[in-house]
């Protein structure tokens, strides 16, 4: 059974710091998703990385994939109040359903 | 294209009442997912389908909570009888196989009184 592991859970930070937000998965996988979560919204897609070693930015957010440590990271480069949301993760179980992380609760603080 | 539609945006409901939650996914997809939000569970997986097929129910969490699929444009969540532990957001997803994730609709936040 696929798990899904995020950390940390919860984080909060100052306006203008970097930080990285690690997603662990369990089997062998080689796609990973990463959804976004306003406070009262639904989710919305960021990042979809198909392969080893894939790499996406957008923003001051950049995902990365390493499929050989089962291991993807989203990176916040000098953070902003408006990044402040709560971050899933998500990889995929057989040919349709993705199983989620926990979600990491990000705060960004002035 | 309008997105994952889903009604109501709201319900309050007595313990006890029927709730029908109701979702069109985007035209094209082939899976549909139903999940359950809450702060103490998270997100959590009750059922989904694919090509209107349910595939697997396991996280559907007791015999009160049923789901269906009639065609490819309409599922339906349903709770008979509903009870106060049910109160939670529901989302529903859909997918085309084999591409880029999941599209969420905006969700049903259930209150059961």
């Amino acid at each position: 059974e696929l798990k899904v592991e995020q950390n940390p859970l919860f984080l909060s930070m100052q306006e203008g710091k970097n930080y990285t937000i690690y997603c662990n998965y369990s089997t062998t996988s080689d796609r990973l998703y990463w959804y976004r979560q306003d406070p009262g919204k639904s989710l919305e897609s960021l990042f979809v990385l198909l392969s080893n070693g894939a790499v996406k930015q957008e923003g001051r957010l950049m995902a990365s994939l390493d499929t050989k440590a089962r291991l993807s990271t989203l990176h916040i480069t000098a953070a902003v109040h408006d990044l402040s949301a709560t971050y899933f993760c998500a990889a995929p179980q057989g040919a349709q359903k993705l199983v989620f992380g926990q979600g990491t609760r990000l705060t960004i603080n002035p | 294209d309008a997105g994952v539609i889903q009604s109501p945006r709201h319900e309050v409901t007595e313990m006890g009442q029927e709730v029908t939650l109701r979702c069109k996914p985007i035209s094209g997809h082939n899976s549909l997912f139903w999940y359950r939000q809450t702060m103490m569970r998270g997100l959590e997986l009750l059922i989904y389908f694919n090509n209107n097929v349910p595939i697997d129910d396991s996280g559907m969490p007791e015999d009160r909570f049923s789901a269906k699929m009639p065609n490819a444009s309409f599922s339906t969540l349903k709770i008979q009888p509903s009870e106060p532990r049910d109160s939670a957001v529901y989302f529903c997803a859909s997918s085309l196989t084999g591409t880029t994730g999941y599209t969420f609709g905006s969700g049903t936040r259930l209150t059961v009184v």
